[in-house]
């Protein structure tokens, strides 16, 4: 079975621009969630999306956005950026909402410059 | 939002020693007790898990137990080896919310000197 995968693994923007970024679970779960990853701050969490529908959203500003396709297939935006935008972003698929067991992907290191 | 620290945050044995790495939350409602190890330059991984309705659960040489009352759980390494240098990360869960949405504790990082 694939694992979750996550594109692009690596990309620079500068400030002000905005960035996407892709996940495609693992077939089968319908739950995807985001964390950023930053040695400041660690893992924090940023949404979590279940049939399309987003079903919960963590502390970050409105510049982080999400969607859930029909495949279940997520991405992630953030426009406007700013250099402490710089981190790894990691996708995360489960089965369901609230079973906890998370399956990451390699994530997509951004760099803000 | 829950409230979460680990300690100690770096920890370092000698190859074959034991490992602890304690975990404690605030919210009383957590009810999923996972670790995760994250190796350097990979993703984190889930090692084990237990929920709350147990108090230790054990696979080969890691095991976790919980205390709810004290709202902390542990992550115990036996005979560690090389392999098990990581860090590591407990992510309490509030299931009844019926969202994945973990919070992370700060890390561990574990170096097992050979």
């Amino acid at each position: 079975k694939a694992g979750v995968t996550q594109t692009p693994r690596y990309l620079i923007k500068t400030r002000g621009q905005q960035v996407t970024l892709s996940c495609s679970p693992i077939s089968g779960h319908r739950s995807v969630s985001w964390y950023q990853q930053t040695p400041g701050q660690g893992l924090q969490f940023l949404f979590e999306y279940f049939s399309e529908t987003q079903r919960n959203k963590g502390n970050f500003p409105g510049r982080f956005s999400g969607r859930q396709f029909s495949n279940s297939r997520s991405e992630m935006n953030v426009s406007t950026l700013e250099l402490g935008d710089s981190a790894l972003y990691l996708c995360a698929s489960s089965p369901g909402p609230g079973t906890g067991e998370l399956f990451f992907g390699e994530g997509s290191r951004l760099t803000v410059l | 939002g829950e409230n979460v620290e680990q300690h100690p945050s770096t920890l370092s044995v000698q190859e074959g020693d034991s490992a602890v790495i304690k975990c404690t939350y605030s919210d009383s409602a957590s009810n999923y007790f996972p670790w995760y190890k994250q190796e350097l330059g990979k993703r984190p991984q889930l090692i084990i898990d237990i929920r709350s309705n147990v108090g230790e659960k054990k696979d080969q040489r890691i095991a976790v137990t919980l205390n709810k009352t004290a709202k902390h759980f542990s992550l115990h390494i036996t005979e560690t080896q090389p392999e098990d240098s990581a860090v590591y990360f407990c992510a309490p869960l509030r299931g009844q919310t019926g969202a994945n949405n973990l919070f992370f504790g700060t890390g561990t990082r574990l170096t097992v000197i050979p």
